[in-house]
């Protein structure tokens, strides 16, 4: 079945460590996206890409990197310079003329 | 910049009753387009309806409908006949024409009760 993973469903990171989350989909969706929920708010856009090789700062890239070396993957570092990484990440993809977002089912990430 | 405004942090319904959830928006664009997503407990966010600026029928997909009113700039979403598998947290979101992404709002959390 098409669709979109994301891994792992929860992780954790220590003061001052790099963490990766992984976003994979076998949609052939030219278009991926990472956003950040908090708790009880909506979702706010992190970085997108609308083609391989390329990718745009979102609303709060700060303390966030990401890579697209291939269309199928989308990762996103969450750097140490984030200093309040504890959200749920959605990663979403897009494509060809349909207009809706596909979603995966989530990170939740935690500071230990 | 566009502007999704969702004014109901929280709503209860009884089951088999309809619920309206309001939704307004703000944008300078002439052509854009309005979602709703559902996001149950689990966290994974499922696509509801889509109804586009230029659409002159209201969005209908079973028992969810968009009450769209462009001149008041509202998208309303409307579920008749509510369910216990309704509770969840929905969003309304709005196209960016540039950035070909989604602006969401803050979302309205709905316990539909027995």
């Amino acid at each position: 079945d098409g669709g979109i993973t994301q891994s792992p469903k929860y992780l954790f990171r220590k003061e001052g460590q790099n963490v990766t989350l992984s976003c994979e989909q076998n949609l052939n969706h030219d278009a991926m996206y990472w956003y950040r929920q908090d708790p009880g708010q909506g979702l706010r856009l992190i970085y997108y890409s609308q083609i391989v090789n390329d990718f745009q700062k979102g609303d709060i890239a700060e303390g966030y990197s990401v890579s697209r070396e291939k269309k199928e993957s989308f990762p996103l570092t969450v750097t140490s310079a984030q200093k309040n990484p504890t959200a749920f990440y959605l990663c979403a993809s897009k494509g060809g003329l349909n207009e809706k977002l596909f979603f995966g089912s989530g990170t939740q990430l935690s500071v230990l | 910049a566009q502007k999704i405004t969702q004014t109901q942090p929280g709503m209860f319904v009884q089951e088999k009753e309809a619920v309206t959830l309001d939704c307004t928006y703000d944008t300078s664009d002439q052509s854009y387009g309005l979602f709703w997503y559902k996001q149950p407990s689990s966290g994974e966010m499922i696509f509801l309806i889509y109804q586009g600026s230029y659409d002159e029928q209201n969005a209908t997909e079973g028992r969810y409908s968009l009450n769209f009113q462009k001149a008041r700039k509202s998208a309303n979403l409307v579920i008749s006949a509510s369910q216990l598998g309704d509770s969840a947290m929905y969003f309304c979101a709005m196209r960016d024409t540039g950035r070909r992404a989604l602006t969401f709002g803050s979302g309205t959390r709905l316990q539909v009760q027995p």
